[in-house]
């Protein structure tokens, strides 16, 4: 089945920096992927939802980058502020329409005045 | 819009005991729930899927005899955490599905701690 690798697991970074956090999937049948932020305490926000016809997408602060050739996933937070600091996740579902959400071990962001 | 409200927030139970939470879909049809666990510190593991007039497909490590899920419509979904020990602490989500639809709704979780 779909196996999801998402790196670092940690990075801490300064205010106006920017953090780039990637994912690799394994299935070439991969066809939805999503991106959550869940802040401490709290449960999953979702950031953007990005289909594979569509490689890059702009949200507000940051930027998601898919390359289906490598089968990776990138979010790319522009200028961070502390207020990003969270947990951020990637998710994958195929489209064989079963709907199987694979998430990625998750990376933990930390952003210092 | 499509929300999914899921209760209780938090819980505690006591080591041995049982834990029920629900999950409720508003403004759509949930024609598939799935139900995650996220122990402390750790990513989301699929437990269940569920899908109405279908049988419930429960991942590795996880059964029905101890995550024993109802799914009776399509606006509700329950899971019972059996006996819960030490391990079984975390936060258990809901992801419910419509039909069709691409996108899958969250609830907030219920945050369960055992004693």
């Amino acid at each position: 089945g779909e196996q999801v690798e998402q790196r670092p697991p940690h990075l801490s970074v300064r205010e106006g920096d920017s953090a780039v956090i990637t994912c690799t999937y394994t299935d070439p049948n991969s066809y939805y992927f999503f991106w959550y932020k869940q802040e401490p305490g709290a449960s999953l926000q979702l950031l953007m939802k990005v289909f594979s016809s569509t490689e890059i997408n702009e949200g507000q602060g940051f930027t998601v980058l898919l390359n289906k050739k490598d089968k990776r996933l990138s979010l790319n937070l522009t200028a961070a502020h502390p207020g990003d600091s969270a947990a951020y996740f990637c998710a994958v579902r195929d489209w064989t329409g079963g709907y199987k959400v694979v998430f990625g071990s998750g990376t933990r962001l930390l952003v210092s005045p | 819009g499509a929300l999914v409200y899921q209760y209780p927030r938090r819980t505690i139970c006591k080591s041995g005991t049982s834990m029920r939470m629900e999950c409720q879909a508003v403004g759509f049809q949930a024609t598939s729930v799935a139900w995650y666990r996220q122990s402390p510190q750790k990513t989301f593991e699929l437990i269940a899927l569920s899908t109405v007039n279908s049988a419930i497909k429960y991942e590795q490590n996880f059964t029905q005899e101890k995550f024993p899920i109802s799914h009776p419509n399509l606006s509700f979904s329950s899971m019972t955490v059996l006996n819960a020990y030490l391990e079984d602490r975390g936060l258990y989500l809901c992801g419910a599905r419509g039909q069709g639809n691409t996108e899958v709704f969250f609830g907030k979780g219920t945050r369960l701690t055992v004693v």
